[in-house]
């Protein structure tokens, strides 16, 4: 247990569905973060939210939309999702401004889309 | 951006051995992390080793900032060692992202 919980843990849609994913942290930290993990590819970040203001948004595709309502919560929205974008979706946290900038992650969404 | 590599990108050890792991990168960090990322797919913190040198039970790091590398050392091995280990570096420009390596998948036998 890292302190990052992530619901759901699986998630199965089509093409045409909406759906969220939840990231919560309890350890006070202040920046989230969504990665990607695609088959045979490295972590790549998504999105940072640093002091709930996204500072990083790294060429992702619009059918994302992530939203940080505190520093606690950050969700992934997501909308007319492709084939390829299968892949478990982790959710991390970190202290920065002052912090050691170690990040924790949470244990994933394992998404498929049909 | 800055470029992360690893090495062996595969291992397989017999129970009991030990192994190193390399990670090179290409610019200074503030922040380097070595992950164990389990079957489940959950990434567990080893170390937090910007620079210098830590142990944890068997498992110990050492990171060489001048010469940007750093090693993970996991001595005698056991099968719950399995799995892919990544090392993911952050340089503190801007978002404080990780930069992560593509994994060291190591094996251990009985």
């Amino acid at each position: 247990e890292t302190g990052v919980t992530q619901t759901p843990r699986h998630l199965v849609m089509g093409m045409t569905n909406k759906k969220s994913l939840k990231c919560e942290q309890h350890l006070g930290h202040n920046a989230m973060y969504w990665y990607k993990q695609s088959a045979k590819k490295p972590l790549e970040l998504m999105f940072v939210y640093s002091l709930e203001e996204r500072v990083e948004n790294n060429s992702v595709p619009s059918r994302f939309s992530p939203e940080c309502p505190n520093s606690s919560h950050l969700f992934l929205h997501l909308h007319t999702l492709q084939p390829e974008d299968s892949a478990l979706y982790l959710c991390a946290s970190s202290q920065v401004l002052g912090g050691s900038y170690e990040q924790y992650f949470g244990p994933g969404t394992r998404l498929t889309v049909t | 951006g800055i470029q992360v590599e690893q090495s062996p990108p595969d291992l397989i050890l017999q129970e009991g051995a030990n192994s190193t792991l390399r990670c090179n990168f290409s610019d200074s960090v503030n922040n380097l992390q070595w992950f164990h990322q389990n079957p489940w797919g959950q990434l567990i913190n080893l170390f937090y080793i910007p620079s210098g040198t830590k142990q944890n039970g068997r498992l110990s790091a050492t990171t060489v900032a001048t010469e940007r590398y750093s090693l993970l050392y996991i001595s005698s091995s056991q099968t719950t060692d399995s799995g892919v280990y990544f090392c993911a570096v952050g340089d503190g420009a801007g978002s404080y992202q990780l930069t992560f390596g593509k994994g060291t998948k190591l094996s251990v036998i009985p």
